[in-house]
């Protein structure tokens, strides 16, 4: 079993619909986490980056962290064609650690 | 980009022959990762580095290997190349060991 756990997708939504993208992970020690988007051949971009539990909002993108449930969620309010994309969980213990990704959730705006 | 190079960012390479990529930033962050991702498997780190001659092994490490012989320069070397490592090579930097990390444009790389 990986540690983190991201449905791959691929998900199509229409256009100004809210978006939940989701990961889940096995690692209790986990306190950094990071959402990554990636267009189609370029790198992964960071979205947002939030530290143990609770809920980060920034513009039309909240991130949330249920360490209780090991659980994380990007919303992605009003959607628009220009995040069709694949969308990237990441997260990592304190210090020295590596993070660790998901492996992606293929994102389709539908205009 | 925050400042991050990869070169080449395409090639072709025969099976057996030694390939290096490179990496190469401009703020002098300490905090220096490769990647490759794989459909199915997202990335998986290869090769770190927490700076000049300071590198240790990810989880993908077997038939690589890397040098940090200045700050802003991290090369990742494979040693005889395989057709299991086609595939596409980012390079990632953190500002330090508990924020965010920021990638590279990628190095697609495909040995036949």
């Amino acid at each position: 079993q990986k540690e983190v756990e991201q449905d791959p997708g691929p998900l199509s939504v229409p256009e100004g619909a809210i978006v939940s993208l989701n990961c889940t992970y096995s690692n209790s020690a986990f306190q950094y986490f990071m959402w990554y988007r990636q267009y189609s051949r370029k790198g992964p971009e960071l979205l947002m980056y939030t530290y143990s539990s609770g809920n980060k909002e920034d513009g039309r993108f909240t991130a949330q962290v249920d360490k209780s449930s090991k659980y994380i969620s990007l919303f992605i309010r009003d959607s628009q064609p220009s995040d069709s994309a694949t969308y990237l969980c990441a997260m990592s213990p304190s210090g020295r650690e590596k993070l660790t990704f998901g492996t992606g959730t293929r994102l389709t705006i539908i205009p | 980009d925050a400042g991050i190079t990869q070169s080449p960012r395409h090639k072709v390479t025969e099976t057996g022959t030694p390939v290096t990529l490179r990496c190469h930033q401009t703020e002098n962050h300490r905090y220096m990762y490769w990647y490759r991702q794989d459909p199915g498997h997202g990335l998986r780190l290869i090769h770190y580095s927490y700076g000049v001659k300071d590198t240790d092994k990810g989880e993908v490490s077997d038939g690589y290997s890397v040098s940090r012989s200045k700050t802003e320069d991290f090369l990742l070397t494979l040693e005889s190349a395989t057709s299991s490592q086609t595939s596409v090579y980012f390079c990632a930097i953190r500002v330090t060991a508990n924020t965010e990390a920021f990638f590279g444009q990628g190095t697609r790389l495909t040995v036949v």
